[in-house]
């Protein structure tokens, strides 16, 4: 079993649509999350970062942590074509990254 | 966050050459790190470049494949030794800013294909 799960997709979805991604995870002893999103021959790039339990926002992104559950999701609002890319999540245990397949996400305009 | 620049950006080499690839960031960071990013897959520690010591590497990689030096608190290199197409990844350097030096930000990567 891999310690992060995720749903690889691909996921498409119109323009103005919410994006919903999730990620689980096996091991209790992470102590950030991270959410990165990885456009088409560019490195990943930092998107939400949060250590503890509960909802961050950041404009059109929401980050949640459910650490009793083991389970991480972003939420992308008013979705637009550029946000069209690989979106990776990743967790850190001590300061190890351990990082999600990525989901593949394609807004149609 | 810091910039971090990789040179190459992307290579073809032949098999049994080896590549080093360089990774300089415009801010003084504790921690580097490469990782391996293999084609349809996700991201991969391969070692941690340490300042003034050896490298601690992750399960799988060993130093003779991939040596990596760590000369001050702005540059690394990771050399691929001996290489086969196996190899043939993007490789991508990150740092550790903030607090408890974390999060990590990564580089645009190399990308390297084997012949």
């Amino acid at each position: 079993q891999k310690e992060v799960e995720q749903d690889p997709g691909p996921l498409s979805v119109p323009e103005g649509a919410i994006v919903s991604l999730n990620c689980t995870y096996s091991n209790s002893a992470f102590q950030y999350f991270m959410w990165y999103r990885q456009y088409s021959r560019k490195g990943p790039e930092l998107l939400m970062y949060t250590y503890s339990s509960g909802n961050k926002e950041d404009g059109r992104f929401t980050a949640q942590v459910d650490k009793s559950s083991k389970y991480i999701s972003l939420f992308i609002r008013d979705s637009q074509p550029s946000d069209s890319a690989t979106y990776l999540c990743a967790m850190i245990n001590d300061y190890k990254l351990s990082f999600g397949a990525g989901t593949t996400v394609t807004v149609r305009a | 966050s810091a910039v971090i620049s990789q040179k190459p950006s992307r290579d073809i080499c032949q098999r049994g050459t080896s590549l080093t690839i360089q990774c300089q960031v415009d801010s003084q960071v504790t921690m580097m790190f490469w990782y391996r990013q293999q084609p349809g897959q996700s991201l991969t520690l391969i070692a941690t470049a340490n300042q003034g010591s050896e490298a601690t590497y992750e399960s799988g990689f060993v130093i003779d494949k991939f040596p990596i030096s760590r000369p001050n608190l702005t540059f690394s290199t990771l050399t691929v030794s001996n290489m086969s197409p196996e190899d043939s990844s993007i490789y991508l350097c990150s740092v550790a800013t903030g607090a408890d030096d974390q999060p990590q930000h990564f580089g645009d990567g190399t990308r390297l294909s084997i012949l």
